[in-house]
């Protein structure tokens, strides 16, 4: 079993519909949570970053971590085709200098006219 | 500022031949990490470098090796390269007391 299960879709979504991104871990020991957005061969770009459970919100990105069920969601309001791309989680079980990050597999959305 | 930059950007190889990939971190950042990306799968931790030593390990075998220098850029060296060894290998950095990790554009490793 891996560490961090992702659905990997691909999930496609009418422009403006919300958007429910989610990943599921197995290590108690994670505390720290990432969503990072990959447009086709391209780096990983940093969304949304959050330290235990709660909720977190920038814009049209809600992040939402639920520790007791180790469970994460990412949730995109008025989708638009621009956020078409692939969506990782990332997690880390500590800060500072040995903080490697556990991603899951990525779920590709596209969001269409 | 300028974000994490990595060359080349993309690397054409033969099975057994060995490269050296290269990573600067943002402006400010000590600490740099490589993660090796394969199509369709994400990224998988492989080194973490901070302030010039090694600060933790992937499960990669010892073909796979890194170094910092002084001014915290990074190289990632592969040797006797497996056809498996294709993927995008990524750099990320960190700044200190930050957990958030920014990454670069990778290079694109292709082994024929």
């Amino acid at each position: 079993q891996k560490e961090v299960e992702q659905d990997p879709g691909p999930l496609s979504v009418p422009e403006g519909a919300i958007v429910s991104l989610n990943c599921t871990y197995s290590n108690s020991a994670f505390q720290y949570f990432m969503w990072y957005r990959q447009y086709s061969r391209k780096g990983p770009e940093l969304l949304m970053y959050t330290y235990s459970s709660g909720n977190k919100e920038d814009g049209r990105f809600t992040a939402q971590v639920d520790k007791s069920s180790k469970y994460i969601s990412l949730f995109i309001r008025d989708s638009q085709p621009s956020d078409s791309a692939t969506y990782l989680c990332a997690m880390s079980d500590r800060t500072g200098t040995a903080s490697k990050l556990t991603f899951g597999t990525g779920t590709r959305l596209q969001v269409t006219l | 500022d300028a974000g994490v930059t990595q060359s080349p950007t993309h690397l054409i190889k033969t099975r057994g031949q060995h490269v050296t990939l290269r990573c600067s971190p943002i402006s400010g950042h000590k600490s740099v990490s490589w993660y090796q990306q394969v199509l369709g799968q994400g990224p998988q931790f492989i080194f973490q470098y901070y302030e010039k030593e090694e600060r933790g390990r992937g499960n990669f075998p010892d073909r796979f090796s890194a170094r910092q220098f002084p001014n915290y850029s990074s190289e990632l060296n592969v040797n006797a390269l497996l056809l498996g060894d294709s993927a995008l290998y990524l750099c990320a950095s960190r700044g200190s007391g930050y957990n958030e990790q920014f990454f670069g554009p990778g290079t694109r490793l292709t082994v024929l």
